[in-house]
């Protein structure tokens, strides 16, 4: 298996643009999770689903914020409009159900709002 | 929710000494308590985990204790080595019916050649 992959790796855009962020999970994971990652934060859950169903969005700050999960194998984070301070990292992670167990992480996609 | 604090935030050892990180959690149904190495640019990796029926686990040069009852766990590392250098993340899951890990704020360890 690949892991978890995200796509795109980088992404540069100007205020007020909509940004989408993609994530594929690990095949046969049923939980998937929205991280964010800055200095002064740190590791943020931004929201989860389990079988595609979000369980908990706490975490997502704004109603500038979006995530869906259309079917086991996809999952977005859209931020519309993006505004400077939403730069940072953003990990896609996701993990087998039925237990308490790791996390795997994407390689991120770093989101640099100018 | 589960709350987790993590310290030191840096701590700089050198080459051959031991590194503690210390974890304290606040949700008493927390169960499973990972940690996490992030290197410069790369993603966060579990380098090991300890689940609440267990009080100390070890793997080679990494071992970590639990003590449930103060809600707080740690990671040493002994012998430390250039390539140990990194962030450390401490994370706890929360009640049941979350089960989304929380994360420490992080212990940035320098290993001194």
């Amino acid at each position: 298996d690949a892991g978890v992959i995200q796509s795109p790796r980088h992404e540069v855009t100007e205020m007020g643009q909509e940004v989408t962020l993609r994530c594929k999970p690990i095949s046969g994971h049923n939980s998937l999770f929205w991280y964010r990652q800055t200095m002064m934060r740190g590791l943020e859950l931004l929201i989860y689903f389990n079988n595609n169903v979000p369980i908990d969005d706490s975490g997502m700050p704004e109603d500038r914020f979006s995530a869906k999960m259309p079917n086991a194998s996809f999952s977005t984070l859209k931020i519309q409009p993006s505004e400077p301070r939403d730069s940072a990292v953003y990990f896609c992670a996701s993990s087998p159900t039925g237990r308490r167990t790791e996390a795997f992480f994407g390689q991120g996609t770093r989101l640099t709002v100018v | 929710g589960e709350n987790v604090e993590q310290h030191p935030s840096t701590l700089s050892v050198q080459e051959g000494d031991s590194a503690v990180i210390k974890c304290t959690y606040s949700d008493s149904a927390s169960n499973y308590f990972p940690w996490y190495k992030q290197e410069l640019g790369k993603r966060p990796q579990l380098i090991i985990d300890i689940r609440s029926n267990v009080g100390e686990k070890k793997d080679q040069r990494i071992a970590v204790t639990l003590n449930k009852t103060a809600k707080h766990f740690s990671l040493h590392i002994t012998e430390t080595q250039p390539e140990d250098s990194a962030v450390y993340f401490c994370a706890a899951d929360g009640d049941t019916g979350r089960r989304a890990l929380t994360f420490g704020s992080g212990t940035r360890l320098q290993v001194q050649p």
